[in-house]
């Protein structure tokens, strides 16, 4: 079946620190992958994603890579800000054209920025 | 545009006693998730609507959990008898059911506490 698998957290970096956060994915197919954040007291919101391998999502400062060699989509971010702190999943869809049949999620990685 | 909005946000009961969990999804969405999110763990799929068809419920324990989408629209996420092993936050998202971004949109959960 479907897994992804992310860092543990909690994470604690200083402000304008370099972030990478590990995720890697098992699945049949073809899968889309993502990044949800989920802020305090907030529901969960896309980050970004990719469809295919090679692909690059970015958003907010974020960016991860579509690895199919290597089954990953790290998540990365140059500088980090105290607003970044938050819970991030990683999480994958085999269904075609994405998240219409329902995501697999990681356990999440909770990421504290300290000023 | 409203998002997906469930309530309520927090309910506490005794264990056996029964809980209902309500979701009204972004207008226009065809597809509704109820997810199980446990303490440190990543959401888990329970069951997915596609207008009023339930199209995927093989992860809900149909011993005491019950859903239903009767109009294609709002949903009611049901337990009963609640146990101790089933406090958690409960979500629910939405989506279009072709949507080429492959987005789910999350409501900011149900967080059930049994004692």
């Amino acid at each position: 079946g479907n897994s992804v698998t992310q860092m543990e957290g909690p994470v604690t970096l200083s402000e304008e620190a370099f972030l990478t956060i590990n995720c890697t994915y098992t699945a049949t197919g073809y899968p889309s992958l993502f990044w949800y954040v989920q802020y305090p007291g907030e529901g969960l919101q896309l980050l970004l994603k990719a469809t295919k391998a090679d692909d690059k999502g970015s958003n907010k400062g974020f960016e991860a890579t579509y690895r199919k060699e290597t089954t990953s989509f790290h998540l990365e971010k140059g500088s980090v800000q105290v607003s970044d702190s938050a819970v991030y999943f990683c999480a994958l869809s085999d269904g075609a054209g994405g998240g219409a049949d329902g995501l697999t999620f990681g356990k999440g990685t909770h990421l504290i920025i300290q000023p | 545009e409203a998002g997906v909005v469930q309530s309520p946000r927090y309910k506490i009961i005794e264990k056996k006693q029964p809980v209902a969990f309500w979701c009204n999804p972004i207008s226009g969405h065809n597809t509704l998730y109820w997810y199980l999110q446990n303490l440190g763990q990543g959401p888990e799929l329970l069951i997915r609507y596609e207008n009023e068809e339930a199209v995927d419920d093989s992860q809900l324990p149909k011993d005491r959990f019950s859903a239903e989408r009767l109009k294609g629209v709002d949903s009611t996420l049901k337990i009963q008898p609640a146990e101790l092993g089933d406090s958690a936050v409960y979500l629910c998202a939405s989506s279009l059911t072709r949507s080429n971004t492959g987005e789910l949109f999350f409501g900011e959960g149900s967080r059930l506490t049994v004692l």
